[in-house]
């Protein structure tokens, strides 16, 4: 049972333009939410997060939208940048519970 | 302040064989987690450390083992080897496992 769903294994956006990830989630108890950014041969980096009580969090070119009634999140890239160009991972976890679970990964091909 | 690290890079082993990975965090964090990445299945819980005692386990086999030293440096272990564990296993510390994770840059199994 996939608790965390990235829906689209990859992505392809023009450089310039808004890159939008996507993240569904089944467990209502989940509070907080993490994307991790990897590129090849690195480890996953940390990039933004949200706790369950905002809707919104933003960090320069990155903002994360938290929909908790559809149980979605989405990670706005914009504008986006060839370095851009990685696998997101979604996260998700319950502050007590100790896991962290990761969804599959979207691969961002950023185009000239 | 250097960052965590993962030996070895890569690792080729046959079936049946048994392996052992290291993870040194970083100075200063205490909890250490242990991933599976493969294709497939995205980035995947094995195991969580802090001071020396597993806090958490994810849904591997018992042929998945760790450890933590007194140092907070960890060992994951396999034993009997099979083809479907293949995969990149990354390694993260963080202060405590609500906080920040930072990954290694993993360590490249492959079982022929």
């Amino acid at each position: 049972d996939q608790q965390v769903k990235q829906n689209s294994p990859s992505l392809s956006v023009q450089e310039g333009r808004i890159s939008i990830l996507n993240c569904d989630y089944t467990n209502s108890m989940f509070d907080y939410f993490l994307w991790y950014k990897k590129y090849p041969a690195e480890g996953p980096t940390f990039l933004i997060s949200i706790s369950s009580i905002k809707d919104k969090n933003e960090d320069g070119r990155f903002t994360v939208f938290l929909n908790k009634s559809a149980k979605h999140l989405s990670l706005h890239i914009v504008p986006s940048q060839p370095g851009d160009s990685a696998v997101y991972f979604c996260a998700a976890t319950k502050r007590g519970d100790d896991k962290i679970i990761f969804g599959k990964g979207t691969r961002l091909h950023i185009l000239p | 302040k250097a960052g965590v690290t993962q030996t070895p890079r890569y690792l080729i082993k046959t079936r049946g064989q048994q392996v052992t990975l290291s993870c040194s965090p970083i100075s200063g964090h205490r909890s250490v987690s242990w991933y599976q990445q493969t294709p497939g299945q995205g980035l995947q819980f094995l195991f969580e450390y802090f001071s020396e005692t597993q806090r958490n386990k994810g849904n591997f086999p018992g042929r998945f083992s760790g450890r933590q030293f007194s140092n907070s440096r960890s060992e994951m272990n396999v034993s009997t080897l099979e083809l479907g564990d293949s995969a990149l296993y990354l390694c993260a510390s963080s202060l405590d496992y609500y906080n920040e994770q930072f990954f290694g840059p993993g360590t490249r199994l492959t079982v022929l």
